[in-house]
């Protein structure tokens, strides 16, 4: 089992650019997240999707689009980078959406938008 | 919703140390409450987990205590190692019931010298 998988590991994009992160896990999870972790601040939730078919905003998803393509797959769009993007990308599954089920995490995507 | 606060980083020690992490948060009633770990290069992984007051996690020589009185679930190890040098990110759930979005403490760093 690769457990939850991230690409790319390291991207730098212009102002402008565009880019989706990608995010697969191979467990049969139902719900998946996306965060970005900024130094000093933790990870905060930027989308997240409880079940195949639906998402739903977490704390930060303005400039961000997610899909949840299959029960597999949730990716991250970002339409047009800015500066103030330039984190690190976490991709989470968990078996449920109950508060009490652990999330996995993949190794980070780390983005640089200049 | 829920908050957390966890204690500030960096923390230094030396091998075979005590090791204590503060973290309290606030909550509307009994949430579960997680500390995950962060080792350099990776993504976060759970390292503990407590489902109900007074409940102890442990894992790994880790400890922590769900103190509903306090509103704490503090970190503790009798003796650290090198190894042990990471990231602790404290986390209980950013909403009472509903779906599984954890809200993260800004995380201490632990440097563990020989």
């Amino acid at each position: 089992n690769a457990g939850v998988t991230q690409t790319p590991k390291f991207q730098v994009l212009k102002t402008g650019q565009s880019m989706t992160l990608q995010c697969a896990q191979d467990m049969n999870h139902n719900s998946m997240y996306w965060y970005r972790q900024d130094p000093g601040m933790g990870l905060r939730l930027i989308y997240y999707s409880a079940s195949e078919g639906t998402t739903d905003k977490g704390e930060v998803p303005n400039g961000y689009n997610v899909s949840r393509l299959n029960k597999r797959e949730f990716s991250l769009r970002l339409e047009s980078a800015a500066p103030s993007q330039t984190s690190v990308y976490f991709c989470a599954s968990s078996e449920g959406d109950n508060v009490q089920e652990t999330q996995y995490f993949g190794p980070g995507t780390r983005l640089l938008v200049l | 919703g829920n908050s957390v606060t966890q204690m500030e980083g960096p923390v230094t020690l030396s091998e075979e140390a005590f090791l204590t992490i503060n973290c309290t948060y606030t909550a509307t009633g009994y949430p579960s409450l997680f500390w995950y770990v962060q080792y350099p290069g990776e993504g976060l992984q759970l390292l503990l987990k407590a489902t109900k007051a007074d409940d102890k996690g442990s894992n790994k020589g880790f400890e922590a205590t769900y103190r509903k009185e306090t509103t704490s679930f503090h970190l503790e190890k009798g003796s650290v190692q090198v190894s042990d040098s990471a990231v602790y990110f404290c986390a209980p759930p950013a909403s009472p019931g509903g779906y599984n979005k954890l809200i993260f403490g800004a995380g201490t760093r632990l440097a563990v010298h020989p």
